[in-house]
């Protein structure tokens, strides 16, 4: 099946810095991804659709010059966290769709102190 | 508004024995139904997915789910636990209400197999 790569797999970063996440589809071509964030023991909550070429779509109450996102290829894409603070610690996933079913990246651990 | 809910928040079943999570849905139209899976910090993992034809839907791992229209439900089974099934499981319904293709998420419930 189709694989989505996400980097880094868990970081922590100090409040106030701002932390790049990427999403990579390995062996296909991704024009749409998706964004979610997960709390603990929580569902996935749908932040964004990346768009290669265009801007970006945000879900109602997401901040979009806080969390900017990039779709610069059809293989990448980017969430940066701007000026961190820790209740933007989180689990964020992306994944991109295919034919029927969407492909999950792994996911990266945010964690602000 | 399209939703998915899963009623259970927890599921404890003794290794062996036969399992279901529940989960139903609201959507407007006909629905694209899925279940996932997702170990402690780790991506989802996809198991199965229905989106026409036989209400039996099989799945990796030995899991199957089936498709009640009329109760507006796709529950997850298993014949025969196991202990390594122990995670959190997410029902999801795809937004047709939107082109993107997102996918709508229950808020998942927890699989213990105890031994």
């Amino acid at each position: 099946g189709a694989v989505v790569s996400q980097h880094p797999s868990w970081v922590i970063c100090k409040s106030g810095t701002s932390v790049k996440i990427e999403c990579r589809s390995l062996d296909f071509q991704a024009t749409t991804m998706f964004w979610y964030r997960q709390f603990p023991k929580q569902s996935l909550m749908l932040m964004a659709t990346s768009n290669e070429g265009s801007k970006a779509t945000y879900e109602q109450g997401v901040e979009k010059d806080k969390f900017l996102i990039n779709h610069a290829s059809l293989t990448l894409s980017t969430l940066t966290v701007t000026s961190a603070h820790p209740e933007d610690s989180s689990f964020y996933i992306c994944s991109a769709p295919g034919l029927s079913e969407q492909y999950f990246g792994p996911g990266t651990r945010l964690t602000v102190t | 508004a399209q939703s998915v809910a899963q009623p259970e928040d927890q599921v404890n079943v003794a290794e062996g024995n036969p399992l279901t999570v529940k989960c139903t849905y609201s959507v407007s139209g006909n629905p694209y139904l899925f279940w996932y899976v997702q170990y402690p910090n780790r991506g989802l993992q996809f198991l199965l997915k229905y989106i026409t034809g036989d209400n039996l839907v099989k799945g990796s791992y030995g899991f199957e789910a089936e498709f009640n229209k009329s109760q507006t439900s796709f529950h997850l089974k298993k014949p025969s636990a196991l202990v390594s099934d122990s995670a959190l499981y997410f029902c999801a319904v795809r937004d047709i209400e939107r082109s993107q293709g997102n996918l709508i998420f229950g808020k998942g419930t927890k699989l213990s197999v105890k031994p």
